[in-house]
Formats: C-alpha cells, structure tokens, sequence
C-alpha cells in the first residue's frame, strides 16, 4: 500500500486477555517504531527497528510487552496481561534507514490502533 | 540518551497574531522534523530540516534549524483557526539511526 496500515483501527478488550497489534510499513522501509500516545499526552517511545539489527526495546513499559518483525517488513506488537493503564492509541512509523546518503529519514505515521481495557 | 523538550506546550492566541514554537535538544543532531497532529487523528510530516541554518516556509508556518544552539524554531505567521493543531519536534540521535520526540505543543487559534 501507499502509506503505513495498522489494524486493527479500535480494540476494546478485557483486562487479563492479550491483545495482538500489527503495522504493515510503507514497502522498502527498513526502519519501524511504535509508539504509545495516552489521551491528550505526547509520543511514548515503545521499540525501534531498524533492518537486521537487534531491535531497541529500550521503551517497552514492562515484560508484558513484546514486539515482533517478520521479514523486515510486517510487525506485530503484543501485550499480554492488558491493564487498563494499557489504554492509549498505539502508533506505528517507518522510515527508510537514517542515512545522509540514502534518504532524509523522514517517518510517516500510521492511523494507530485504538486499544481500550476495559 | 538525546532529550527534546519544546515550549511552550500549550498556545492559546489570537487569528492574526504571530508566534514561535520552540524545539531544543541535548545532544548533536543536524537533523529535524516536524510533525502536525489533528485531534484524534495520526502524525503529519510538516517539514524536514537536514542541516544547521536550514529553513523551510509552508503557508503561515516557517521552520528553521540552528544545530549549534541545538534549537528549531517553528514560527506562525498570521495564525488562522485552521493552524489549531498539535505540533511535535524529533530529533535524530548521535548515530543517525532513531528519531526522539518532544512531548509536543498544542495550539489552539481563537477567531
């Protein structure tokens, strides 16, 4: 596609269940982030990948949080446990890589994903 | 760890006034974005600024980009209701290969 998808749009689950989150990055990408925003809050930093590299989980609130990328291209973000403080818009940028040579590395963002624990 | 802060983080100003948003960051980048976000909506790119002095202008918004004070300025022009928006500043680290965001400015553009 065109831009970056996330889906699902808007997730309403119970407290305790897991909950799967997936970002489909614009095509030739090799750089992901997630991202959490809380209502009326800035940007969370969640992990970061970047090709091959191993990922920078260095944002990932707890252990309940993992993520995933598949072949370079489609990631899956999962939070196992939801808690209510879950609750937030899950956002997922990509890039091409960082490289004064190969590009501006300029991030485009995704609609998110809407997680509500109820 | 690179920090980015902007200031202020809420604007509340008249239609036709003038304003600045600021953007500074701790450590050495020469590389910029900002980003413009409506209400329950995701993240626009608004500008790319690659290199200490560079400037870029889109309607009422200009943006420039001092590396040696570590500062961004996103400056308004006129401002028109339309503007009312959050704007985020990021910054990419020292080894050129994430981006770190201030925590964003809301603006709102009273008629």
């Amino acid at each position: 596609g065109a831009g970056v998808s996330q889906s699902p749009s808007n997730k309403v689950t119970e407290k305790g269940k897991d909950v799967e989150l997936r970002c489909d990055p614009i095509s030739g990408h090799t750089a992901l982030y997630w991202y959490r925003q809380s209502l009326g809050q800035g940007l969370e930093f969640l992990i970061y990948f970047q090709g091959n590299s191993a990922p920078d989980k260095s944002g990932l609130p707890s252990d309940r949080f993992s993520a995933e990328r598949t072949g370079g291209s489609v990631s899956t973000l999962t939070i196992q446990r939801t808690q209510q403080e879950d609750s937030a818009v899950y956002l997922c940028a990509s890039s091409l890589r960082l490289d004064r040579v190969k590009g501006t590395g300029e991030a485009f963002f995704g609609q998110g994903t809407r997680l509500t624990v109820v | 760890e690179l920090k980015v802060e902007q200031n202020p983080l809420f604007l509340s100003m008249q239609e036709g006034k003038n304003y600045t948003i600021y953007c500074n960051y701790s450590t050495t980048s020469d590389r910029l974005y900002w980003y413009r976000q409506d209400p329950g909506k995701s993240l626009e790119s608004l500008f790319v600024l690659l290199s200490n002095g560079a400037v870029k202008q889109e309607g009422r918004l200009m943006a420039s980009l001092d590396t040696k004070a570590r500062l961004s300025t996103l400056h308004i022009t006129a401002a028109v209701h339309d503007l009312s928006a959050t704007y985020f500043c990021a910054v990419v680290n020292n080894a050129g290969n994430m981006l770190t965001f201030g925590g964003g400015t809301r603006l709102m553009v009273k008629p």
